[in-house]
Order: C-alpha cells, then structure tokens, then sequence
C-alpha cells in the first residue's frame, strides 16, 4: 500500500468553481502534512502547510482528519492561474512521502 | 536570495554510461534532499542528507546509485551504469534543517538515456 495515495484527477471546472481535493495517508504516526503545487514540467513548490486545526490562506483551505488518516484542500473562485497539479506530503520518520498528485484543470 | 540550483539542467546520455548530477542547496540549509521523477508520476525519495551524513539510503534504487554531500552544501548524485530506465527528472530540495521544515526544490536535472 502506498503510504500516499489521490485521485489522479484530472479535475476540469469553470472559472469560479469550487473544488475539493482529498488524499489518504496510511501511516498514522505521520506528523505533519503538506500541500504542494506543481506546474507542467517544473519543480514542486509549497502552497501551504496543513495544521490540526484547519487553515486558511485566501481562497485556499486545508484540513487534516488524523482520525480517518485524510488530508483536504479546497480552493474557491478558481481562477485560471490555479491549473496545476497538486501534490499531497505527509512527514514520518526522516521522509517525506509525496503522493502522485491531483491535476487540476481550470477553463475559462 | 538564491534558491536551489541544478546542473545540468538537461543530459542525454548513451546506456552504460556514468551520469554525475549537482546540486547546490540554499546557503545554511542543512538538509538536502534527492529525489526522482519519472514522467507523469509522483515524486520517489532516493536519499537525504544531514549535514554531510547520510543516515538514510534506503530510498537508492540500486548500487549503481550513490550520493555524496561535502562542507555541508554541494551534493552530487552519481549513476553508474545507466538504464533506460533512469531516464526521468531528479529534484534536489533543501530545508533548514532536518524534520518537517518547508523544503525548496531546484528546477531539476532531465536525465535521458538512450
């Protein structure tokens, strides 16, 4: 089993749109957990960290379920700019395990 | 200030060759990550460094794979012996230090073996 797993994707919606990722993590020792966004043939980098207690950046929302070993991230009012392919990370023991990724595709 | 670089940033090589990868992480960052990533798949862990130790390889695909890290800045990731399929983008990444610190990934170096 793979220690990060999400929905490949891709994930098409308008400009405006809602849309909510989810990722599955199996090791529940995991520590801390991150979202990162990744563009076509480019290097990952970090949109936000994910806390306990859910957090907020702008049009962005992150929340971690340690019960049910999930970690989400909602973005509101698309904006085209936002198409990308989102990659969850879970930290445990020395490593970070970066999940497949989730492609997002925003359409005018 | 600068970020992670990598070099080169493109190599093409024949099977059977040795390939040498560079990575120069952020200054005062500690850690120093590799990893690999094949086309349109995650990103795998090959190894990170502590300083210039190594405490983890377990991640290394093979014994024709090795890293080195020196003065706590310059690494370099060596495959011996090159297969096809190594072909794939490897990332460096750095973090202050060790542990659940941000890590910031250089522009990656695009291995192609023919």
């Amino acid at each position: 089993r793979k220690e990060v797993e999400q929905d490949p994707g891709p994930f098409n919606v308008p400009e405006g749109a809602t849309v909510a990722f989810n990722c599955t993590y199996s090791n529940s020792a995991s520590q801390s957990f991150f979202w990162y966004r990744q563009d076509c043939r480019k290097e990952p980098k970090l949109l936000m960290s994910v806390y306990s207690s859910g957090n907020e950046d702008g049009r962005f929302t992150a929340q971690l379920n340690r019960a049910s070993q999930y970690i989400s991230l909602l973005i509101r009012d698309s904006k085209l700019s936002d198409s990308a392919t989102y990659l969850c990370v879970v930290y445990n023991f020395n490593k970070f395990y970066f999940g497949s990724g989730t492609k997002l595709n925003v359409k005018p | 200030g600068a970020g992670v670089s990598q070099s080169p940033s493109n190599k093409v090589t024949e099977k059977g060759k040795d390939v040498e990868l560079r990575c120069d992480p952020i200054s005062g960052h500690t850690a120093l990550y590799w990893y690999r990533q094949r086309l349109g798949q995650g990103l795998e862990f090959l190894i990170y460094f502590q300083g210039n130790s190594a405490p983890d390889k377990s991640g290394l695909p093979s014994d024709r794979f090795s890293a080195e890290r020196t003065g706590e800045s310059v690494s370099t990731l060596t495959i011996q012996r090159t297969q096809q399929e190594d072909s794939a983008v490897y990332l460096c990444a750095s973090s202050a230090r060790q542990g659940r610190e941000t890590q910031y990934f250089g522009p990656g170096t695009r291995l192609l073996v023919l």
